[in-house]
């Protein structure tokens, strides 16, 4: 499975944006970038997903670069709920012969201060 | 919310004895996930089933078998529970599908200690 590399942790401010960077450079054709959280005590949720183009929720928006070897998380206002650890993963969407197993790394622990 | 359950939430047993752990979905979904969580670690994939019956070995299935007889329940068992299985264990469910979203949704956690 292509690695993914992220920063330890970061520190936000609450209100202001956050934008969380992952680095992926094997990244393959069929690999999708998908982001999860974990709050504390809790199992991880789904964030967002993408595969080449930019993409937005009601929850975040995905900035992926051109070559996709990169792609940035963005809160666009940070609150203290969003204090949490953030994978980015990459995986092959579940279906067919593909089984959407995740391979998750230490992840970005995300510190909000209010 | 996903319709997942994860049975005990806590656990403590001692070495040797077998162990199992019931997942439950009400979703009807087709993935279903074990995977165990260590302090200063991400999540590890030990077993996944996609489908009834259907089953594969994760990243770290070594002391770990499951099963899937129904849709609904995905069963983790240490037939001989060690100390080094202590952690936090979840499960996770996915449709399979890419209407709307083709996520993975997380149990609660089912934290084991094995003395």
């Amino acid at each position: 499975d292509a690695k993914t590399t992220q920063p330890n942790s970061m520190e936000s401010n609450e209100e202001e944006p956050v934008h969380l960077p992952c680095n992926h450079s094997t990244i393959s054709g069929t690999d999708y970038i998908h982001w999860y959280r974990q709050l504390p005590s809790q199992g991880p949720e789904y964030v967002i997903h993408g595969l080449t183009s930019n993409v937005n929720n009601r929850m975040a928006s995905l900035a992926i670069a051109e070559d996709r070897k990169s792609s940035t998380l963005i809160l666009h206002r940070a609150t203290l709920r969003d204090a949490a650890v953030y994978y980015c993963i990459l995986s092959r969407i579940a279906g067919g012969t593909s089984y959407g197993k995740l391979t998750f790394g230490q992840g970005t622990i995300l510190t909000v201060h209010p | 919310d996903a319709g997942i359950t994860q049975s005990p939430r806590h656990k403590v047993t001692e070495t040797g004895t077998p162990v199992t752990l019931r997942c439950h979905q009400t979703e009807n979904h087709r993935y279903m996930y074990w995977y165990r969580q260590d302090p200063g670690h991400g999540l590890r994939l030990i077993h996944y089933s996609y489908g009834v019956k259907d089953t594969d070995k994760g990243e770290v299935s070594d002391g770990y078998s499951v099963s899937r007889s129904k849709t609904e329940d995905f069963l983790l068992t240490l037939e001989s529970a060690t100390s080094s299985q202590t952690s936090v264990y979840f499960c996770a469910i996915n449709p399979g599908t890419s209407d709307p979203y083709n996520e993975q949704f997380f149990g609660p956690g089912t934290r084991l200690t094995v003395l």
